[in-house]
């Protein structure tokens, strides 16, 4: 079985512009959880969704945003970009929602952004 | 105070000795906790799942579990220097919908030989 993919794996961008992340969960699981991992703040939680609802938010400001599709993919969107957005972006899918089971969170590799 | 607390190391022991990862949750209802590893420059992969008070045994590693003192730990016997690595304790905060996987800092181990 495919495990969790996520593109694109580096990025570079600007301050002030945008950036669409992906991730493709493992087939049969529909819930995708994003999460920010950066040296000084550790990993942290920005968002969960669970069949194209979002069931969970972090405490991130509004630029960042994220949507899920009938087949269970994932986007993140941020905008606006700030220099401290520089960040692995990670994101892990489970068979029901994270909130509510016990079920395992299998992690993508990431995508590494860097803001300049 | 934050939801999860680890001492963020790093924790050096040799080869061969007994490696004790400590961490403490803020809510008191939290009924599911998880102990994963992530290499240098890797995602982080699950090694113990634990949601009873007591001990959990799975191979070299054991994971301790006291609600009541609101505290889980992870012991891993027989270090070897492939074990080497950050480790990171997460926990379900919240219920139901609003329940969400949080992470500690992470405690980073080296395993000298």
């Amino acid at each position: 079985k495919a495990g969790v993919t996520q593109t694109p794996r580096y990025l570079i961008k600007t301050r002030g512009q945008q950036v669409t992340l992906s991730c493709s969960p493992i087939s049969g699981h529909r819930s995708v959880s994003w999460y920010q991992q950066t040296p000084g703040q550790g990993l942290q939680f920005l968002f969960e969704y669970f069949s194209e609802t979002q069931r969970n938010k972090g405490n991130f400001p509004g630029r960042f945003s994220g949507r899920q599709f009938s087949n269970s993919r994932s986007e993140m969107n941020v905008s606006t970009l700030e220099l401290g957005d520089s960040a692995l972006y990670l994101c892990a899918s489970s068979r029901t929602s994270g909130g509510l089971s016990t079920d395992t969170q299998y992690f993508g590799p990431g995508t590494r952004l860097t803001v300049l | 105070q934050k939801e999860v607390e680890q001492n963020s190391g790093p924790l050096s022991v040799p080869e061969g000795a007994i490696a004790s990862l400590n961490c403490t949750y803020s809510d008191r209802v939290s009924q599911s906790f998880f102990w994963y590893r992530q290499y240098s420059g890797k995602s982080p992969e699950l090694i113990m799942s634990i949601y009873s008070n007591g001990d959990k045994e799975d191979g070299r590693f054991t994971a301790q579990l006291n609600k009541a003192s609101q505290y889980v730990s992870l012991l891993i016997r027989d270090s070897q220097p492939s074990d080497s690595a950050t480790y990171l304790c997460a926990v379900i905060i919240g219920s139901g919908n609003t329940g969400k996987l949080i992470f500690g800092q992470g405690t980073t181990l080296q395993v000298k030989p």
